[in-house]
């Protein structure tokens, strides 16, 4: 079946240091990858995608890379700050019209 | 991206009592997911909502605790039935579009 696994949290980082959550799945298929971001007292926010191999999803500084030779969709910041304190949540889509499937989430706490 | 309404965002509710939860969205979609959020927790979906038809329920859910109702392509509600302190949690309605899934703002209940 699907499933996705992420590094266990929480992580705790200083401002400005480099950030990287483990994320891996196991899929039929190609499916397509997400990050999805979970502020303190909010919902689930689209952070960034990945459709196919070797596609690179990025926004707000975050970048993610579709490997489907080691089948890791892996979450790197250079440079974090205080205001990224959040739960990250990596998810694979197998198909459309079907639910997500997510990770366990990663608890991210930056402290200035 | 179709953006959802979901109300209310929180209540607190007495045991034995049940609680219906709304979600609106801006555009017609096809399925509806709504999962459950435990305290630290990742999300699990509870069922999958297709209009006209009766929710299909993942395992560990049932119709009689957790109904749904989907009268349109815009509209569907979930009603945590019978509350136990159990329940407490995060509830979540879900949409899927092609560019990335959305997700409702959450509802954050306590059974008391």
């Amino acid at each position: 079946g699907n499933s996705v696994t992420q590094m266990e949290g929480p992580v705790t980082l200083s401002e400005e240091a480099f950030l990287t959550i483990n994320c891996t799945y196991t899929a039929t298929g190609y499916p397509s990858l997400f990050w999805y971001v979970q502020y303190p007292g909010e919902g689930l926010q689209l952070l960034l995608k990945a459709t196919k191999a070797d596609d690179k999803g990025s926004n707000k500084g975050f970048e993610a890379t579709y490997r489907k030779e080691t089948t890791s969709f892996h979450l790197e910041k250079g440079s974090v700050q205080v205001s990224d304190s959040a739960v990250y949540f990596c998810a694979l889509l197998n198909s459309g019209n079907t639910p997500l499937v997510f990770g366990k989430g990663t608890r991210l706490s930056v402290i200035a | 991206s179709a953006v959802i309404s979901q109300k209310p965002s929180r209540d607190i509710c007495q045991r034995g009592t049940s609680l219906t939860i709304q979600c609106q969205v801006d555009s017609q979609v096809t399925m509806m997911f709504w999962y459950r959020q435990q305290p630290g927790q990742s999300l699990t979906l509870i069922a999958t909502a297709n209009q006209g038809s009766e929710a299909t329920y993942e395992s560990g859910f049932v119709i009689d605790k957790f109904p749904i109702s989907r009268p349109n392509l815009t509209f569907s509600t979930l009603t945590v039935s019978n509350m136990s302190p159990e329940d407490s949690s995060i509830y979540l309605c879900s949409v899927g579009q092609a560019e990335g899934y959305t997700f409702g703002s959450g509802t954050r209940l306590t059974v008391v």
